[in-house]
């Protein structure tokens, strides 16, 4: 079945630093991609999406570019923020599956001053 | 604009004890999920909703738990009896079926339960 992996956490670093996560999928259709955020305490909130391949989803400095060819879909910001420090979450949403999201198991960063 | 909505924000109780979480979802959303998040699985989808009806409850652990939407604002999910390894967060989430794969889904703030 259609499924997430994501690099696992937590990944640490220093403000201004340059933050790469990686995301993978394996799906038998055309997923369209997502990240969400989830801030401590509250739910997941969409950070960006791409719909179709080569499409790149961008949001307060993140971006995502969806790469059909090597089944990615990696989340980078060039120079993060303490208010940064989340826990971020790859999903995939195939068309047959009638809305539904697969997610991926969540990367926790935190960003120090 | 009101976002997804679940009550209680925080629910302790004794194990064996019925436990009601609600949810209401976004005006106008026709597909409403509900969500398991802990430590050690990460977030579960147990079961989700297209127009009201429940199209795949498969992510619901047990007969203990079940959930309803009677009508478009307004869905619970019920855990009887409850155990303490039902403590979890639980989250609701919504989305509009126009586009269908392409909508994100919108999460309420979720219900942090803790069973004694």
């Amino acid at each position: 079945g259609d499924s997430v992996t994501q690099m696992e956490g937590p990944v640490t670093l220093s403000e201004e630093a340059f933050l790469t996560i990686n995301c993978t999928y394996t799906a038998t259709g055309y997923p369209s991609l997502f990240w969400y955020v989830q801030y401590p305490g509250e739910g997941l909130q969409l950070l960006l999406k791409a719909t179709k391949a080569d499409d790149k989803g961008s949001n307060k400095g993140f971006e995502a570019t969806y790469r059909k060819e090597t089944t990615s879909f990696h989340l980078e910001k060039g120079s993060v923020q303490v208010s940064d420090s989340a826990v971020y979450f790859c999903a995939l949403s195939d068309r047959g599956s009638q809305g539904n999201l697969i997610f991926g198991k969540g990367t926790k960063l935190s960003v120090k001053p | 604009d009101a976002g997804v909505i679940q009550s209680p924000r925080h629910e302790v109780t004794e194990m064996g004890q019925e436990v009601t979480l609600r949810c209401k979802p976004i005006s106008g959303h026709d597909y409403l999920f509900w969500y398991r998040q802990t430590m050690m699985r990460g977030l579960e989808l147990l079961i989700y909703f297209n127009n009201n009806v429940p199209i795949d409850d498969s992510g619901m652990p047990e007969d203990r738990f079940s959930a309803k939407m009677p009508n478009a604002s307004f869905s619970t999910l019920k855990i009887q009896p409850s155990e303490p390894r039902d403590s979890a967060v639980y989250f609701c989430a919504s989305s509009s079926g126009t586009g269908r794969n392409n909508q994100p889904q919108h999460f309420g703030d979720g219900t942090r339960l803790s069973i004694l």
